[in-house]
């Protein structure tokens, strides 16, 4: 079974300034995906940044990168230069890469509510 | 990116009505689509896979016939809440690819 977790319930930071949002994950598959998203209060679901287990490099985008450490399991997001429109809720997931029907459905962690102060 | 649409954002219904949901892809083909419900502050929880021209496939614990899901084409999944009651209250979210819909808050009376 795939778990992830997140351990930051919320997080503060003032605007400018960067932040790191931690997510760990478990999992038995060799190849696997980790997303971030972002829930704005409005509800919908902004995808922000994919990692393939694969990939060697770390992803960015933008002002988003994740932090993958594949022996430690986690894939952290770090949000650079920090904005009022970046308080949101932010959830880390992960996808199995095998194949089958359970292919593509995702498994999320718990979330974390950013706030960023002026 | 790809945009994936959800229809209505918003449903108020009483108690025992059924309400159907939609969802769909609007810039490309998905066989198989993804629902998720979610409690204000929590997670989103996996209902059921949707598989185009097949059975849907549901997470352990949800009531397939109280949710049902119909898959009917490339670009369109429907989840219909049958004899909705107050504790089926909550935001529905669909997914294609690793994108959202934009959701749909049910609130039943």
């Amino acid at each position: 079974a795939q778990k992830i977790t997140q351990t930051q319930p919320g997080m503060f930071v003032q605007e400018k300034e960067a932040v790191t949002l931690d997510c760990t994950y478990d999992t038995s598959d060799q190849s696997y995906g980790l997303f971030w998203y972002k829930q704005p209060s409005s509800g919908e679901m902004i995808f922000l940044i994919y990692q393939g287990s694969y990939d060697e490099q770390n992803a960015t985008e933008g002002r988003y990168s994740l932090n993958f450490q594949k022996a430690r399991k986690s894939a952290n997001l770090v949000i650079s230069a920090s904005q009022l429109g970046d308080s949101a809720m932010y959830f880390c997931a992960m996808r199995s890469g095998t194949g089958g029907t359970s292919y593509g459905k995702l498994t999320f962690g718990q979330g974390t509510i950013l706030t960023v102060h002026p | 990116g790809a945009v994936v649409s959800q229809h209505p954002s918003w449903v108020i219904c009483k108690s025992g009505t059924s309400v159907k949901i939609e969802c769909r892809s609007l810039d490309f083909q998905a066989t198989t689509m993804f629902w998720y419900r979610q409690f204000p502050k929590q997670s989103l929880m996996l209902m059921a896979t949707s598989n185009e021209g097949s059975k849907a496939t549901y997470e352990q614990g949800v009531e397939k016939d109280k949710f049902l899901i119909n898959h009917a084409s490339l670009t369109l999944s429907t989840l219909t809440v049958t004899s909705a009651h107050p504790e089926d209250s909550s935001f529905y979210i669909c997914s294609a690819e690793e994108f959202f819909g934009p959701g749909t808050r049910l609130t039943v009376l």
